[in-house]
């Protein structure tokens, strides 16, 4: 059972464009979301992250959008420039278990096209 | 510092055979994490230690891993008698938690092939 969903393997966008990438989520105890990028031969890297207290957190050209009430998050770039192209992950964790780990999603592979 | 370190970064190896995977954490940090990738999945957690005491185990991780953090530093990632099911990334993560919420910073990983 996947409790972390990103349901589109990949994404393709002009550089320059808006990306949006989802996620969705089933368990509701979960209460602090990140996203990571990940490069080829690479480990994942952090990105950016939001708590279940807000619903919007904004890092530069990276915005994510938390609706608790879907149980769906989004990752915003804007504009998309060819370096973001890399492999997303969507990973979220719940202060119960002390933020002890990360359930990840399987990944959407963005291409940002010149 | 140069970020979270692990080695071999490739293995490859016959079904039967024993595996040892090093990581390397940020030295100041007081967590570190095994989680595997396979094709097309996102990692998956196997372990954590706080420091040198492992406080979580995955029920991925069957009786033929071993994961060890001798006085709090480098971990091991043992596999003995390596399946074929076992290849994988296996990738080493490390964070610095007193409280709220909790960052981890990935190594590059440590690819496994069994023949």
């Amino acid at each position: 059972d996947q409790q972390v969903k990103q349901n589109s393997p990949s994404l393709s966008v002009q550089e320059g464009r808006i990306s949006i990438l989802n996620c969705d989520y089933t368990n509701s105890m979960f209460d602090y979301f990140l996203w990571y990028k990940k490069y080829p031969a690479e480990g994942p890297t952090f990105l950016i992250s939001i708590s279940s207290i807000k619903d919007k957190n904004e890092d530069g050209r990276f915005t994510v959008f938390l609706n608790k009430s879907a149980k769906h998050l989004s990752l915003h770039i804007v504009p998309s420039q060819p370096g973001d192209s890399a492999v997303y992950f969507c990973a979220a964790s719940f202060k119960n278990s002390g933020y002890s780990t990360l359930t990840f999603g399987k990944g959407t592979m963005l291409l940002v096209s010149p | 510092d140069t970020g979270v370190s692990q080695d071999p970064r490739h293995k490859i190896t016959k079904r039967g055979q024993n595996v040892t995977f090093r990581c390397d954490p940020i030295s100041e940090h007081n967590r570190l994490y095994w989680y595997r990738q396979t094709l097309g999945q996102g990692p998956e957690f196997l372990t954590y230690f706080q420091n040198e005491a492992q406080l979580e185990k995955s029920r991925l991780l069957s009786d033929r891993f071993s994961a060890e953090r001798p006085k709090g530093s480098f971990s091991t990632l043992e596999i003995q008698r390596t399946e074929q099911g076992d290849s994988a990334m296996y990738l080493c993560a490390s964070s610095f938690v007193e409280s709220g919420a909790n960052v981890l910073t990935f190594g590059a990983g440590s690819r496994l092939t069994v023949l």
